[in-house]
């Protein structure tokens, strides 16, 4: 079983939506949890970070994190044809000094496609 | 300014071959970050320097890949006797570690990629 795991859709919805996207993770040493998008060809791009339970608001986006139950979410409300791209959670383990560790495990990814 | 640069951005190869996948970081940056990632999956640690050596490498599949950074900057992943199943995009990250008195967040990021096919 993966330590952290992401349905893959893929999504689609039309062009004003509210999407949920979610992730499970078993490893209780997760402590940073990120969301990054991923447009095709191109690299991760951050999207949220978040160190605790409870949610968290920028923009569009909100970020939700539950440690006691493992799961993690992020929602974009009003959603644009441009927020199509695959969307890929992300988690650390807490290093030295109370910072994140280097190390992210990622979640396999979910495709979105906002269509006008 | 300018982000994380990869080199090449695409490489094709033999079975058996050597290749070398070169990554430019964020100028300033003493976090760096390998990450592979397969064909519909999410990246996959490889290994992660600080400095100039390596402080987790336990992403490595096995002894033929390795990677340096002699500097502290620039870093370069070395694949031996490649196999196809090395094909996937190979994923360079940086990012700025801040002391104990400063921000908790260290965003990591990343470059486009190299997309090695290996034949």
């Amino acid at each position: 079983q993966k330590e952290v795991e992401q349905d893959p859709g893929p999504l689609s919805v039309p062009e004003g939506a509210i999407v949920s996207l979610n992730c499970t993770y078993s490893n209780s040493a997760f402590q940073y949890f990120m969301w990054y998008r991923q447009y095709s060809r191109k690299g991760p791009e951050l999207l949220m970070y978040t160190y605790s339970s409870g949610n968290k608001e920028d923009g569009r986006f909100t970020a939700q994190v539950d440690k006691s139950s493992k799961y993690i979410s992020l929602f974009i409300r009003d959603s644009q044809p441009s927020d199509s791209a695959t969307y890929l959670c992300a988690m650390s383990a807490a290093g030295a000094g109370g910072t994140s560790y280097g190390k992210l495990t990622f979640g396999q990814g979910t495709i979105l496609t906002v269509h006008p | 300014g300018a982000g994380v640069s990869q080199t090449p951005s695409n490489k094709v190869t033999e079975k058996g071959k050597y290749v070398e996948l070169r990554c430019d970081p964020i100028s300033g940056h003493t976090a760096l970050y390998w990450y592979r990632q397969s064909l519909g999956q999410g990246p996959e640690f490889l290994i992660y320097f600080q400095g100039t050596g390596a402080a987790d490498d336990s992403g490595l599949p096995n002894d033929r890949f390795f990677a340096v950074r002699p500097e502290g900057s620039v870093s370069t992943l070395k694949i031996q006797r490649t196999e196809r199943g090395d094909s996937a995009v190979y994923l360079c990250a940086s990012s700025f570690q801040m002391g104990l008195a400063g921000a908790l967040q260290e965003t990591q990021y990343f470059g486009p990629g190299t997309r090695l096919l290996v034949l």
